[in-house]
């Protein structure tokens, strides 16, 4: 069966400082990985998707990156982290084959950022 | 633009009840997917049910089903024999390869 991991589970980091979120997907070969924000009380957002090593799309501008230097790991980085950036981020997967659009995702546990 | 609305932030029930939540989505697509996620207090996002745009019948699993209606761009999720365990927040979503979702609906089970 598949598993995703995320690592840490909660991370607090001064204003300032870089960031490194790590995704990482068992069971599985060539998935979509996502990654998602969710902002207190709210819906989630998506960051960044990627379809296969290397590439990464990226949906909203921000302070933040996205990168796949293997076929099962997505790290989300930050050089400087805002106030802004917290939030509970969720990484997702779903099976894919060569960029094919696939459907139900499957999410990590989240990690709890909180930028002081 | 795709957007994703569910109009009811909060709802409660009674255990063993019935309960309805409602989303409504908008989008030009013909081919897409819809799904309803729960997001317990442990804040881990569970898949509830999915629904494929070009099939008719209404998706069930369980006591979860939907009622979707593709003109009306309607998919609402129905909690029959509802349990303390079902208490969450309920995401709609909507998409191919990334999921727009909705603002969520807080459930509450009562005893």
């Amino acid at each position: 069966s598949q598993t995703i991991h995320q690592w840490p589970a909660t991370l607090v980091q001064p204003v300032g400082s870089p960031l490194s979120l790590e995704c990482t997907v068992e069971g599985t070969s060539n998935p979509n990985l996502y990654w998602y924000r969710q902002a207190a009380g709210r819906g989630l957002q998506l960051l960044f998707y990627s379809v296969g090593i290397g590439q990464i799309s990226s949906e909203v501008p921000q302070n933040l990156s996205a990168s796949r230097p293997q076929d099962r790991q997505f790290i989300l980085s930050s050089k400087k982290l805002l106030l802004s950036d917290s939030g509970f981020y969720l990484c997702a997967w779903s099976p894919g084959v060569a960029g094919v659009v696939s459907e139900t995702q499957y999410f990590g546990p989240g990690t709890r950022l909180l930028v002081l | 633009a795709q957007t994703v609305t569910q109009s009811q932030p909060e709802m409660s029930v009674q255990e063993a009840e019935t309960v309805t939540l409602s989303c409504t989505y908008d989008t030009s697509e013909s081919n897409y997917y819809l799904f309803w996620y729960k997001q317990p207090p442990s804040r881990q996002m569970i898949l509830v049910i999915r629904q494929e745009a070009y099939k008719q019948q209404n998706a069930t699993e369980n006591r979860f089903s939907v009622n979707f209606q593709k003109a009306a761009k309607s998919f609402s999720l129905k909690i029959s024999d509802s349990q303390l365990g079902d208490t969450a927040m309920y995401f709609c979503a909507f998409g191919g390869y990334a999921l727009n979702f909705g603002k969520g609906t807080s459930l509450l089970v009562t005893p």
